[in-house]
């Protein structure tokens, strides 16, 4: 148990379908992350929120839109998928957004699109 | 573009057999954190390494970043299956005022009874 939890831990969709992933973070940190996890990749950064505010969008297509209402939650709200954004999707928090801080990962969700 | 390279991508050993995997680049970090990641789970921070040419110890694993801060490797002794996972690293590194953590692909490794 990190501290970080991710909702739902699987999910399949069509390509027309409009779904959220959730996360939330119980360990009072400031920052949060999504990440896409592909086989034999490295992880992709795709968002980050630091205090509540974005400050990174690694030119993810505007089929992904996160939210972060507070820093403890973060969504990951998905419309229009393509069968190549199946992957696993991580959450990730730290204390501060600086690149040296541990970051602490939920468990993921293992998206299919069909 | 700042890249991790990880070797090597997959490694199957027995148990009791000793192993090395490693964590190259170009660039400089100014930290390294390696980084392992079971089945159905996130990763899970093992070990922060920030000195070039300091080793550190986690039981059977060993950690040592290069002493230019350009590589790191991990040596684990005495593999057990418990040891089996992805194991990714990641290189703190500030690019325009940006913090970024640059990723590996990662060592995939399987321990065998």
């Amino acid at each position: 148990e990190t501290g970080v939890t991710q909702t739902p831990r699987h999910l399949v969709m069509g390509m027309t379908n409009k779904k959220s992933l959730k996360c939330e973070q119980h360990l009072g940190h400031n920052a949060m992350y999504w990440y896409k996890q592909s086989a034999k990749k490295p992880l992709e950064l795709m968002f980050v929120y630091n205090f509540k505010e974005q400050t990174e969008n690694n030119s993810v297509p505007s089929r992904f839109s996160p939210e972060c209402p507070n820093s403890s939650h973060l969504f990951l709200h998905l419309h229009t998928l393509q069968p190549e954004d199946s992957a696993l999707y991580l959450c990730a928090s730290s204390p501060h957004f600086v690149g040296g801080n541990e970051q602490f990962f939920g468990p993921g969700t293992r998206l299919t699109v069909l | 573009t700042q890249l991790l390279e990880q070797s090597p991508q997959f490694l199957s050993i027995q148990e009791g057999e000793n192993l090395t995997v490693y964590c190259n680049s170009s660039s400089v970090f100014s930290s390294l954190q390696w980084y392992r990641q079971e089945p159905g789970e996130g990763p899970v921070l093992l070990v922060t390494v920030v000195t070039g040419g300091e080793v550190k110890k986690l039981k059977r694993l060993t950690f040592q970043f290069g002493d230019a801060r350009k590589d790191s490797s991990l040596h684990i002794t005495a593999a057990q299956t418990g040891d089996t996972g992805l194991y990714l690293c990641a290189g703190a590194t500030s690019l325009d005022s940006n913090y970024q953590l640059i990723w590996g692909a990662g060592t995939k490794l399987i321990i065998k009874p």
